[in-house]
């Protein structure tokens, strides 16, 4: 069964400091794996995708790393900011015809202090 | 463009009442999906559409039905509302290539008393 599995289930950190989410996946056959930034009161907003020969993605303060030989990935957060927090949802893809393929982890809800 | 929207933003029924979530995109896109978010257990799929006329089941089908007669459209019906349906509910949408994003709207908060 393709399961995603996401660690911390939250996190609270200060402003200006480093943080790194993780993803563990058992998605077969894998596509793409994808994070997404969910503010409270908000739809999921895409950060970044990654395919199985992509190891290392940015996207301004966010940078998400991939393992296809382990199926790990991480979101690495730097000098964090209050409007950083948020859920933040990994999507991991199968490799499918169907419509459907998209498996969702929990999230990690973050939560930036001053 | 307006991307992905949802009418209404938020609903109150009783049991056993019906209703019918709107959701528009106007991205051209050929799959459209409508999930449900419960505290602690992140977004579920209720049913699919990967084009005008046809629909599918998702995760949690039950309870839900749809349809999609128009591309641009996808609508999420509620025959008999039930207590266990509340929830907020996201539609999205995307193009056909799997690799491409999936984008979501603002989302429906639905309560069933």
């Amino acid at each position: 069964k393709n399961q995603v599995e996401q660690s911390p289930q939250s996190l609270i950190i200060l402003e200006g400091k480093n943080c790194t989410l993780q993803c563990n996946y058992t998605v077969s056959p894998f596509s793409n794996l994808r994070w997404y930034k969910q503010d409270t009161g908000r739809g999921p907003v895409s950060l970044t995708i990654m395919t199985f020969s992509e190891n290392t993605k940015s996207n301004g303060r966010y940078t998400a790393t991939l393992d296809a030989d382990t199926k790990q990935s991480s979101l690495h957060i730097t000098a964090s900011q209050l409007s950083d927090s948020a859920s933040y949802i990994c999507v991991v893809s199968a490799s499918k015809n169907s419509g459907y393929a998209l498996n969702f982890g929990k999230g990690t809800s973050l939560l930036v202090t001053p | 463009n307006a991307g992905v929207t949802q009418t209404p933003k938020f609903r109150v029924l009783k049991t056993g009442q019906s209703m019918t979530l709107l959701c528009a995109q106007d991205m051209n896109h050929e799959y459209m999906y409508w999930y449900r978010q419960d505290p602690g257990m992140g977004l579920r799929l209720i049913h699919y559409s990967v084009g005008e006329g046809t629909t599918a089941k998702g995760e949690v089908p039950d309870g839900y039905n749809v349809s999609r007669l128009k591309k641009q459209n996808f609508l999420l019906g509620l025959e008999s509302a039930a207590p266990s349906q509340t929830s907020v509910y996201f539609c999205a949408s995307r193009r056909r290539t799997i690799s491409d994003t999936q984008y979501f709207g603002p989302g429906t908060r639905l309560t069933v008393l």
